[in-house]
Parts: C-alpha cells; sequence; structure tokens
C-alpha cells in the first residue's frame, strides 16, 4: 500500500540551528514527493518538489530535500532556522493509481530564540 | 493574480442544516480537491473532479457531496448526515489529475457546528 511518514509531531529547534524533518514513503513505483507549509488558519504552500529530475531539491525559503530512493526518504533540512520557519510541515506522495496526493499527518516545528 | 478563493473564511452552522462552501480558481487548472484537516491527522481526501461534470469520492465522502458544472468551481456541501463536519476545509487544485504535479491550495473554511 502507499503511504507516507512523518516522524515526529513536533520538532523544536533554537534559532540558527539546523531544521531536519523527517518524510518516508511506500509506493512500489517511482514517486513525486512534495513538501508543503501551512501557516496557522492558512492554506498549504508548495515548498518543493521531486519529479525524479535531481536527487537535491531545491526548494523557496532556503529549504531542500534529498530522495534517497534506498532509504525511500525524503528528509526536510534548511541549515539555519529562522522565526518565521515557525509552521506545520507537510510531506507528500503523487500516487498514480489513485490521481491523488497522500499526505503525511504533518510536523509542526518550533522555532525559538 | 491568479490563484483560489474559499468563502467564507468562517462558517457557523446549526445541528441539522446543510451548509455550502464555495471554492473558484482562476489558473484554468482542470482537477479540483476538496479535503479536510483535523489536528493531528493531516489532511483526508474528500472529492476530487478531474474535468467539469465528473468527480469521484475520496476517503471521507460520507456525509458530503459536491457538483463541478464549471470548470472554476467546485462547491462542497456538508450534509446533516456528517456527524462530526467540525474541521478545516481546503480547496486546492492541479493542472490536471495525472500528470503528478503539484496542487495548489485555498485559504481555507474554518467551519464550526454549534
Amino acid at each position: 500500500a502507499q503511504s507516507v511518514t512523518q516522524l515526529g509531531s513536533h520538532v523544536s529547534v533554537s534559532e540558527g540551528a539546523l531544521v531536519l524533518l523527517r518524510c518516508n514513503y511506500s509506493s512500489s513505483v517511482p514517486p513525486y514527493l512534495f513538501w508543503y507549509v501551512q501557516y496557522p488558519n492558512q492554506g498549504l504552500q508548495l515548498l518543493l518538489k521531486y519529479t525524479s529530475a535531481a536527487t537535491l531539491v531545491k526548494g523557496i525559503n532556503g529549504f531542500e530535500a534529498e530522495f534517497k530512493k534506498s532509504e525511500t526518504s525524503f528528509h526536510l533540512t534548511k541549515p539555519s532556522a529562522h522565526m518565521s520557519d515557525a509552521a506545520e510541515y507537510f510531506c507528500a506522495m503523487f500516487s498514480g493509481g489513485y490521481n491523488k496526493l497522500i499526505f503525511g499527518a504533518g510536523t509542526r516545528l518550533a522555532v525559538h530564540p | 493574480d491568479g490563484g483560489i478563493t474559499q468563502s467564507p473564511k468562517y462558517l457557523f452552522r446549526k445541528e441539522g442544516q446543510n451548509v455550502t462552501l464555495s471554492c473558484e480558481q482562476n489558473l484554468n487548472h482542470d482537477a479540483m480537491y476538496w479535503y479536510r484537516q483535523d489536528p493531528g491527522q493531516g489532511l483526508r481526501l474528500i472529492y476530487y473532479s478531474q474535468i467539469v461534470n465528473d468527480f469521484q469520492k475520496g476517503d471521507i465522502a460520507e456525509g458530503y457531496s459536491v457538483s463541478r458544472e464549471k470548470k472554476e468551481s467546485f462547491p462542497l456541501t456538508v450534509t446533516s448526515a456528517q456527524k462530526n463536519p467540525t474541521a478545516f476545509y481546503l480547496c486546492a487544485s492541479s493542472i490536471s489529475g495525472g500528470t503528478g504535479g503539484e496542487q495548489f491550495f485555498g485559504p481555507g473554511t474554518r467551519l464550526t457546528v454549534l
């Protein structure tokens, strides 16, 4: 079955520290993978997407993610956290068999001074 | 500016009432989607439509209905049969349903049942 798992529902980092949000997927076919960010009471905004070109994908706001097929992972990173990065982050996978996005449960990132 | 609009932003409903949430897009996208978001559960797909006059049930369609009479509009009706409708509802669209392209999201409607 196709699924997306985000490890850690809450992550807390200090301002300036590395941000690492984990995402693992399960898929029998090469996946399309996405990271979205959601600020409180707002819709989702696309951070970056992997569509089988480069395995290291750069997105907006200094975020990037690396697709690792051997580990079935697509972790999101940012070298230095800003207070404005505090939000909820969703990893998603496109399911071609069902023509829909499968979302992880989300990770809420807190950034403290 | 192209984008997706949802209205209203906040909606209050009495038990037993049907209510319709609006979703409009001017991106010329073929596919549109409705999601429900509850704390700690991520997004769950309610209905989606890949083309005008056609739509399919998602994972949690019970108690909801949709229509797709125009390409730019995909309203969602929350019926009295939906047992726990209080949630944040998100509408999205994509160029085409089957190409794996990203979905663009509206700002959401927060529905509260009193």
